[in-house]
């Protein structure tokens, strides 16, 4: 049930597209979603996050999408740039004391070519 | 926006000696700390979670006595990998929740250890 499912474990976008990155989850506690982008050989960085009372952030060229009744939820990444070529994770955790602990999807590996 | 430096980035030591990893929140006091470990393409494994004055709480799995966490103040945590040994190569993250961010995790660069 602690279990955050990423996907796709790939991707290759074309300069000027958009990426999308979806996670689902099954803790109806989780209330914290963060993103993180990773550069290889470097901790992840936060880049967004969203909690439930929303269902949609925006951010630059960053988006999250919320779905709380199917317990989903995206990333998308407009006009990507070859910058942007990362492994990205999604991630949730509950607020409640004890339990802010990051429970991490399995990655996607983004990739934009020119 | 909030700092965490994570000391030294890359060490490589013999088999059998110990090694401590540094994690410090630089601009903001971090009541928990987290400790995560990085095998090549895959995702981060939550190893221990401190809290600031009390022992870590230790994930299923994550020996104890191999690998010591210390939090002794609100800016700094750090692990000790004991008798290392060539299987205990990886890379470890160290993360910081500050006081009054809730769930808001910021992650040092990470410290890549080779062990001969």
């Amino acid at each position: 049930q602690q279990q955050v499912k990423q996907s796709p474990q790939s991707l290759i976008v074309q300069k000027g597209g958009i990426s999308i990155i979806n996670c689902a989850y099954e803790n109806t506690a989780f209330d914290y979603f963060p993103w993180y982008q990773q550069f290889p050989g470097k901790g992840p960085a936060l880049l967004i996050a969203i909690r439930p009372d929303v269902s949609e952030k925006k951010e630059g060229r960053f988006t999250i999408s919320f779905n709380k009744s199917a317990k989903q939820f995206s990333l998308h990444i407009m006009d990507s740039q070859p910058g942007d070529s990362a492994t990205y994770f999604c991630a949730a955790s509950e607020s409640n004391f004890g339990n802010e602990k990051l429970t991490f999807g399995t990655g996607t590996r983004l990739t934009i070519i020119p | 926006g909030a700092v965490v430096s994570q000391h030294p980035s890359w060490v490589i030591c013999k088999s059998g000696t110990s090694v401590k990893i540094e994690c410090r929140s630089l601009d903001f006091q971090a009541t928990t700390m987290f400790w995560y470990r990085q095998f090549p393409k895959q995702s981060l494994m939550l190893m221990a979670t401190s809290n600031e004055g009390s022992k870590a709480t230790y994930e299923q799995g994550v020996e104890k006595d191999k690998f010591l966490i210390n939090h002794a103040s609100l800016t700094l945590s750090t692990l000790t990998v004991t008798s290392a040994h060539p299987e205990d190569s990886s890379f470890y993250i160290c993360s910081a929740r500050a006081l009054v961010a809730k769930n808001i995790q910021y992650f040092g660069a990470g410290t890549r250890l080779s062990v001969l």
